[in-house]
């Protein structure tokens, strides 16, 4: 069975911009999760989808959005870009068969940098 | 709100050695408990998860981790370090709810090196 894929792999922006990017689930899997790991902050949660709604946000301004498609594909968009942003961004798939004990699975990430 | 308490962002030891990464959480109702490893430029790869029953939990790679109430810890072991153990581990906890909060909250996270 196919992993977590994450599109791109790496990104570079300017400040101001926007940027989407892209995870596709393991097959089955109806719930992603996105997380942003830096240096200073570690990883910390962004926000879950299941069945294309927003379950549960961490606490990121509102420039962070997300979507979950029927196919259960997942973008996270960032507007506004700013230099804090430059992260690498996880996302993870899980089956939420049985809430939060389910194994969460993670891509490779995408690696943002904002100049 | 949940926190986790890795003591030691860098440990390092000699191959063949005792693996011993700490890990502590705070909450009054025992969360759910994990540990990740991540090699460098990769993702995150569960070694092992404490939901009920059994305190000591055995993982992937021959890692394994005590869940102790009473410590509030859930620290991680392996008897003899391999030098493919080298990575950054990082333990996280769900708190427990009925209403299935999937968000993990990870700890700053250690960095293992393997000296040969």
């Amino acid at each position: 069975k196919a992993g977590v894929t994450q599109t791109p792999r790496y990104l570079i922006k300017t400040r101001g911009q926007q940027v989407t990017l892209s995870c596709s689930p393991i097959s089955g899997h109806r719930s992603v999760s996105w997380y942003q790991q830096t240096p200073g902050q570690g990883l910390q949660f962004l926000f879950e989808y299941f069945s294309e709604t927003q379950r549960n946000k961490g606490n990121f301004p509102g420039r962070f959005s997300g979507r979950q498609f029927s196919n259960s594909r997942s973008e996270m968009n960032v507007s506004t870009l700013e230099l804090g942003d430059s992260a690498l961004y996880l996302c993870a798939s899980s089956q939420r068969a049985d809430t939060s004990t389910d194994t969460q699975y993670f891509g490779p990430g995408t690696r943002l940098t904002v100049l | 709100a949940q926190s986790v308490t890795q003591l030691g962002s860098h440990v390092s030891v000699s191959e063949g050695a005792l693996v011993l990464l700490r890990c502590n959480y705070s909450s009054s109702v025992p969360p759910y408990l994990f540990w990740y490893v991540q090699y460098p430029n990769q993702g995150l790869q569960l070694l092992l998860k404490y939901t009920t029953g059994a305190t000591l939990v055995k993982g992937i790679n021959g890692f394994e981790a005590e869940f102790k109430k009473s410590e509030t810890s859930f620290h991680l072991t392996k008897p003899s370090a391999h030098m493919s153990d080298a990575a950054e581990y990082f333990c996280a906890v769900i708190p427990y709810s009925g209403a299935g909060s999937y968000q993990l909250t990870f700890g700053k996270g250690t960095k293992l090196s393997v000296i040969p």
